[in-house]
């Protein structure tokens, strides 16, 4: 089946600076990668997600990058917030074949004022 | 619209005991699905349902048990609580798996076993 790795597992960056998270995945049959974001005491929420055949997609302060080649992605927030503390998971599946969605363990993103 | 509503949002077991983690959904989603959140484990699968009377196991099936009478329904039951239940259990829902949409979360259910 298919494994996500997730790194790094903590991340401290000061308001205003770029974040960036990383994942690999390991089933080439992937080709579906959102990522969620999850609020202390709260359920994940999708802020963002790419399919296989685009290579980049930006949705404002937010931005995804796919490779699948190395068969990783990464997740970019730019102009940090606040308001962006959280903890966020990668996920990958099968589109086709796979009613499941794998995740990763998850970062958890902490913004310096 | 109400969303993903899991009840109840905290509950302290005693070892040995039983219980059902409510999961109702208002969107008319065909898939929903029982997570556990572990700290530093992200979200592990239990059990899914493609549709009512249609259940699978997912990663960590043991000591759980599933339901789908319903499209809106999907209770989870801990039989013999045991303390490596002790977790966060999140219900998600999404209409369908052949296009990609939202898996839509409730916002957990906080169980200890003691």
């Amino acid at each position: 089946g298919e494994n996500v790795e997730q790194h790094p597992s903590t991340l401290s960056v000061q308001e205003g600076d770029s974040a960036v998270i990383k994942c690999t995945y390991s089933d080439s049959a992937s080709n579906y990668f959102p990522w969620y974001k999850q609020e202390l005491g709260k359920g994940p929420q999708l802020i963002i997600d790419i399919r296989s055949n685009v290579g980049e997609k930006k949705d404002q302060r937010i931005a995804v990058t796919l490779n699948k080649t190395a068969k990783h992605f990464s997740l970019h927030i730019t102009e940090t917030q606040p308001e962006d503390s959280a903890v966020y998971f990668c996920a990958a599946r099968n589109l086709f074949g796979n009613e499941k969605l794998t995740f990763g363990t998850g970062t958890r993103l902490t913004i310096i004022p | 619209n109400a969303g993903v509503t899991q009840t109840p949002k905290f509950r302290i077991l005693k070892i040995g005991q039983s219980m059902t983690l409510q999961c109702t959904q208002d969107m008319n989603h065909n898939y929903m699905y029982w997570y556990r959140q572990d700290p530093g484990m992200g979200l592990k699968l239990i059990y899914y349902s493609v549709g009512a009377g249609i259940t699978d196991k997912g990663e960590v099936p043991n000591g759980y048990n599933v339901s789908r009478s319903t499209t809106e329904d999907f209770p989870l039951r801990l039989e013999l609580a045991a303390p490596s239940q002790t977790s966060v259990y999140f219900c998600a829902s999404i209409l369908g798996y052949q296009n990609t949409g939202e898996l839509f979360f409730g916002e957990g259910s906080r169980l200890t076993v003691l």
